[in-house]
Parts: C-alpha cells; structure tokens; sequence
C-alpha cells in the first residue's frame, strides 16, 4: 500500500516549457487535491477533484490545467511555465472533505 | 485578512517543556478544525482532528474557541521529534466545504 505518490521528485523548467505532474493513489479515494506551498503563504488549492471525471477550481487555478480521467491517478499540467510558479506542489487524497493524505511532493523550479 | 492565521514562531523551546500556541480564524461558519504537522521539506501529516469540547492526544492538547475564533494546540513534556511546522487547518462550507491551511507555526524543541 503506497499511499499516495507523486511524480516527479524533482524537475526545472525553462520559462514557457510545458510539463505534467502525476499523483496516484491506491486507497479508493474519491477526491483528489492539488496545492501548492510557498514560503509565508501555507498551502494554497490549485484544482481538486470529487470523483472520477470530475475537476473543479480552487483558490488559485490560473496557469494550470487537471484531469481525473482515472480514479486513481490526478494529473496537473502547467501549459507555459512562469517563475511565478516555482513551488513545491502537493497532492492529496481522502474519502470526505475532511482528514487528507500527501504525497511527498514535488519541487519545481522555473527559470 | 487571511482565513486562517498563525504566528510563524519559531517556538524554541526546552525539551521536557510545555509550549502552546493559537491560530485565528476568520470565517465564523467554519465547522471542522484540525491540526497538522509538517516536517521539514516532508508533507504535511494529520496530527488530531479538534473538537468543541477539547480533545487530548497522549501529550497534545487541542482546544476551540468558537466565540473568539480560533483554536489552540499545547504540547506537554515537549520531545527533541516534535520539532516541526504545525499546520492549521480549517473547513467550511461556506469555502466550498474544503480545508484551508494556516502558513504553520514552527516549533523547535532543544536539548
């Protein structure tokens, strides 16, 4: 049982480089989350997910793009990259709106 | 104003010490209220969920004041492995019934 996990670990992009970001998870989870987290700001919801085929917005969406096209997997795609969105980003799953489980991150850096 | 605001700290604190710190939050319809953890460049773990009459967890203590908005966290007989970032977390439906995190306030604990 792996939980959750993300991939990359790590990447750097060059300004308007495209990328996508993988979350998987094993526990038949229904939603799916991804944050961001910046220094001083906490975590910040990007995109989430209440089910398989389902996206919605979060706090902080532009720049980015998701699909839930399979239960398990939640993926974040970053168009055009900017430097604006170095960060660490999470993705989280969970049963309710309530207790979250994270992957253990990825880093991206954009130069 | 920020949703949900912490002091960043950090905490230095004397192992076998108590500390305890508050978060504010700003939204009164907010309804469930957790604390989490976070530890260095790791992703965030669920530390206790909080409840309105207050809830203990081995040498944790959460409490909620709905009236003043905000809640607490104390650490008893505080151990050098509770160093950490910890995380508050606050949900509501009025946020479209979805967590929203505190930037964390860091605790570190000294021999």
């Amino acid at each position: 049982n792996a939980g959750v996990t993300q991939t990359p670990k790590f990447r750097v992009l060059k300004t308007g480089q495209s990328m996508t970001l993988l979350c998987a998870q094993d526990m038949n989870h229904e939603y799916m989350y991804w944050y961001r987290q910046d220094p001083g700001m906490g975590l910040r919801l990007i995109h989430y997910s209440v089910g398989e085929g389902t996206t919605a917005k979060g706090e902080v969406p532009d720049g980015y793009n998701v699909s839930r096209l399979k239960k398990q997997n939640f993926l974040l795609g970053l168009e055009s990259a900017a430097p604006s969105q170095t960060s660490v980003y999470f993705c989280a799953s969970s049963w309710t709106e309530r207790e979250q489980y994270f992957g253990p991150g990825t880093r991206l850096t954009v130069t | 104003r920020k949703e949900v605001e912490q002091d960043p700290g950090p905490f230095n604190v004397p192992e076998g010490a108590t500390v305890a710190f508050n978060c504010t939050y700003s939204n009164s319809a907010s309804q469930s209220f957790f604390w989490y953890r976070q530890d260095c460049r790791k992703e965030p773990k669920l530390l206790m969920s909080v409840y309105s009459s207050g809830n203990e967890d081995g040498r944790f203590t959460a409490q909620l004041n709905r009236a003043s908005q905000y809640i607490s966290l104390l650490i008893r007989d505080s151990k050098l492995s509770d160093s950490a970032t910890y995380l508050c977390v606050v949900n509501s439906k009025a946020a479209g019934n979805k967590l929203t995190f505190g930037g964390g306030t860091r605790v570190l604990v000294k021999p």
